[in-house]
């Protein structure tokens, strides 16, 4: 695709459930972001990766969070036993190269949990 | 740690006014800083960007001037239009050995204008 593509677009989840949110990059994009976007607020940091490494989780807010991208391409950011405090728009972005190259952003996923 | 402040919105304008929006940071080394803009519905874009002290990034009529002096990157227009309503981010990306290329961003600011 033309863009970073991410889905579901809307997740509503019960607390205590899993979710999995989807990550597809623009094609041959080297490095690989997760954000958390809480309501009213700047992006935060979440995870990065080169290529199938994942080589900074320094922002993963507690171990219920998880992210891989096994093949180098598609990621998949998973939250286990969601809280309410879990609801956010997570935000991923990709780009070609690993230093100082344009960061590319999908639209987002916005969770609710309830 | 590193961080990023920028003014709060919402900041209303009748169009072709004159914008600042205020951006410091604080940081270890020589970071990167960028503009980001978030049009309603959209993904965050890149606006413009400095690498280094005194560069000045320039898209669309908006610039910053990388300021080290003063840790700013503030973002101005001579003449806002209504296309330009969107929520601003300042980010700034670590430059020293070993960091991520991560992007650290500030709260945003909402820009309205009006017809």
């Amino acid at each position: 695709g033309a863009g970073v593509s991410q889905s579901p677009r809307y997740k509503v989840a019960k607390r205590g459930q899993d979710v999995a949110l989807r990550c597809d990059p623009i094609s041959g994009h080297v490095s690989l972001f997760w954000y958390q976007q809480a309501l009213g607020q700047g992006p935060e940091f979440l995870t990065y990766f080169q290529n199938e490494a994942q080589l900074d989780k320094s922002g993963l807010p507690s171990d219920r969070f998880f992210a891989e991208r096994p093949e180098g391409s598609v990621s998949t950011l998973k939250i286990q036993r969601t809280q309410q405090e879990d609801s956010a728009v997570y935000l991923c972005a990709s780009s070609p190269g690993t230093a100082n190259t344009e960061a590319f952003f999908g639209q987002g996923t916005r969770l609710t949990v309830v | 740690g590193d961080s990023v402040t920028q003014m709060e919105g919402p900041v209303t304008l009748s169009e072709e006014a004159f914008l600042t929006i205020n951006c410091t940071y604080t940081a270890t080394g020589y970071p990167s800083l960028f503009w980001y803009v978030q049009y309603p519905g959209e993904g965050l874009q890149l606006l413009l960007k400095a690498t280094k002290a005194d560069d000045k990034g320039s898209n669309k009529g908006f610039e910053a001037t990388y300021r080290k002096e003063t840790t700013s990157f503030h973002l101005e227009k001579g003449s806002v239009q209504v296309s330009d309503s969107a929520v601003y981010f300042c980010a700034l990306s670590p430059n020293y050995g070993g960091a991520t290329n991560k992007l650290i961003f500030g709260t945003g600011t909402l820009l309205a204008v009006q017809p």
